[in-house]
């Protein structure tokens, strides 16, 4: 049984550039939340998406935005790239109605140059 | 604003011994209190959770207290051994019905536990 796939696993972006992530969440999950976590942090709350909308974001600017599609996979994209947008960029999935039950994946680092 | 606060951010312990990690919070909605172990290269893995309606749960070597008045949590490792080192979160969250909280996880700042044998 499948967790939740992440691509790529490591990524190097220059700054201003835009970049895209992709997740495939566990087989039978059907919402999809992306998380940063900044070396030594722990994961900051990005936004969750269900039935393909956005239904809730933390407190992270526009430039990142996201998508999910009918298949329940996911992408999530940072535009004008900063230094500070350096993190490992983790995907966790669930059942909607079992919020409890995320599964992460290993997540993409991201390095921004 | 930083909702769950944990301590110690590392913690040394020899193979047999305790090993315990504080979290307090600060949002009263919250109602389901997790602890998830992350080694390096990988994301965080769920090891334990509990509900403020228990005051304790334990699951093999682990434990979790829970003191509701006092909005604290923590983590018990028992007999810890050397495959426990790795870096350990608390988090919170809740969840509210056509509300605006889908049970997003408010992740503690993390404590690199090393067990030596």
């Amino acid at each position: 049984d499948a967790g939740v796939t992440q691509s790529p696993t490591h990524l190097i972006k220059t700054r201003g550039q835009q970049v895209t992530l992709r997740c495939s969440p566990k087989s039978g999950h059907d919402t999809v939340s992306w998380y940063q976590q900044a070396l030594g942090q722990g994961p900051q709350f990005i936004f969750q998406y269900y039935e393909e909308e956005e239904r809730q974001r933390g407190n992270f600017p526009d430039r990142f935005s996201g998508h999910q599609f009918p298949n329940y996979s996911s992408e999530l994209n940072v535009n004008a790239l900063l230094l500070g947008d350096s993190a490992l960029y983790l995907c966790a999935s669930s059942l909607a109605g079992q919020f409890y039950g995320y599964t992460f994946g290993s997540g993409t680092r991201l390095t921004v140059v | 604003q930083q909702q769950v606060k944990q301590s110690p951010q590392s913690l040394i312990v020899q193979k047999g011994g305790i090993s315990i990690i504080n979290c307090a919070y600060e949002n009263t909605a919250f109602d389901y209190f997790p602890w998830y172990q992350q080694f390096p290269g990988k994301g965080p893995a769920l090891l334990i959770a509990i509900r403020p309606d228990v005051s304790e749960k334990k699951e093999g070597r682990f434990t979790i207290s829970f003191n509701k008045s006092a909005k604290q949590f923590s983590l018990h490792i028992m007999d810890s051994q050397p495959g426990d080192s790795a870096t350990y979160f608390c988090a919170a969250s809740s969840f509210t019905a056509g509300g605006t909280s889908y049970g997003k996880l408010t992740f503690g700042q993390g404590t690199i536990l090393t067990v030596h044998p």
